[in-house]
C-alpha cells in the first residue's frame, strides 16, 4: 500500500521560530490534508490541499503532487501550536496517515 | 453542535470480554472511519464505510468488526478483546470522498 512518511519525527524550538514540515508519499494521491493534535489529544483540520498552495493565518502549506510532497509552514511559532502534526492522504477510498511530527514550542 | 459523538470517552475492559465503540454523525456525511492511534504508530486504519450498507478493511481489521445499518452510526465491535487492543481510538467522517474530514473526540480503551 501506499506509504506515507514525514519528517522530522520531533522538533523543539523556541516561541517565534519559524518551522517547516515535509510529508512524502510513495504514489499518486487523490487528496492531501494536514491536521493538528492538540496536547488533549482532539484532531483538527488545517488545510485541504490536494495541490498547490494555501495560508491560514500563520500557517500555510504547499502540496506539489507530482513529486510526491507537501510542506506546511509554520511562522512566529507560538507554544500553542504544540502538539501532533500529521498529513493524511486519501487514495483507492481509504485515508493514510503519517506517524506524524511532535513539535513543542518552548516560551 | 452538530460533529460527531463518540462513547464512551474511556473504558478499562478485561481480556476476553466483548465491547462495543459507538459513533454518532449528524452531519449527514457518507463515509466514516475508524482509527486506532498508538505510541509512535500514528493513527491507522481500521475499517471504513463509504455509504451505508458498505464497509471495507483497513490496514489493521483483525479483531474488529464494523456495520453500518444507517448513515449515522458507525459502530466497532471488539469480539474478544486483547491487551494489544488497548489504544486511543478515533471515529471520523466526511461528506463524500475525500473532504472535510472530520474526527471525533476519542475513546481510550485499556484491555488488562
Amino acid at each position: 500500500g501506499i506509504q506515507v512518511e514525514q519528517s522530522p519525527p520531533d522538533l523543539i524550538l523556541q516561541e517565534g521560530a519559524n518551522s517547516t514540515l515535509r510529508c512524502n508519499f510513495s504514489d499518486s494521491v487523490n487528496n492531501l490534508q494536514w491536521f493538528h493534535q492538540n496536547p488533549w489529544g482532539q484532531l483538527i483540520n488545517l488545510f485541504y490541499i490536494p495541490s498547490g498552495t494555501k495560508q491560514n493565518g500563520r500557517l500555510s502549506a504547499t502540496t506539489v503532487a507530482t513529486e510526491r510532497y507537501s510542506l506546511l509552514y509554520i511562522s512566529s511559532s507560538q507554544t500553542t501550536d504544540s502538539g501532533v502534526y500529521f498529513c493524511a492522504v486519501y487514495r483507492d477510498d481509504k485515508i493514510i496517515f503519517g506517524k506524524g511530527t511532535r513539535l513543542h514550542i518552548l516560551p | 453542535t452538530a460533529g460527531i459523538t463518540q462513547a464512551p470517552t474511556s473504558q478499562i475492559l478485561a481480556a476476553g470480554r466483548s465491547m462495543t465503540l459507538r459513533c454518532t454523525q449528524d452531519m449527514r456525511h457518507n463515509a466514516m472511519y475508524w482509527y486506532r492511534q498508538d505510541l509512535g504508530l500514528g493513527l491507522r486504519l481500521i475499517h471504513y464505510s463509504n455509504t451505508a450498507g458498505t464497509t471495507g478493511k483497513g490496514e489493521v481489521p483483525d479483531g474488529y468488526s464494523v456495520s453500518r445499518a444507517n448513515t449515522d452510526d458507525f459502530p466497532l465491535t471488539l469480539a474478544s478483546a486483547v491487551p494489544s487492543q488497548t489504544s486511543v481510538y478515533f471515529c471520523a467522517s466526511s461528506p463524500q470522498g475525500y473532504a472535510g474530514y472530520t474526527f471525533g473526540s476519542g475513546t481510550r480503551l485499556t484491555v488488562v
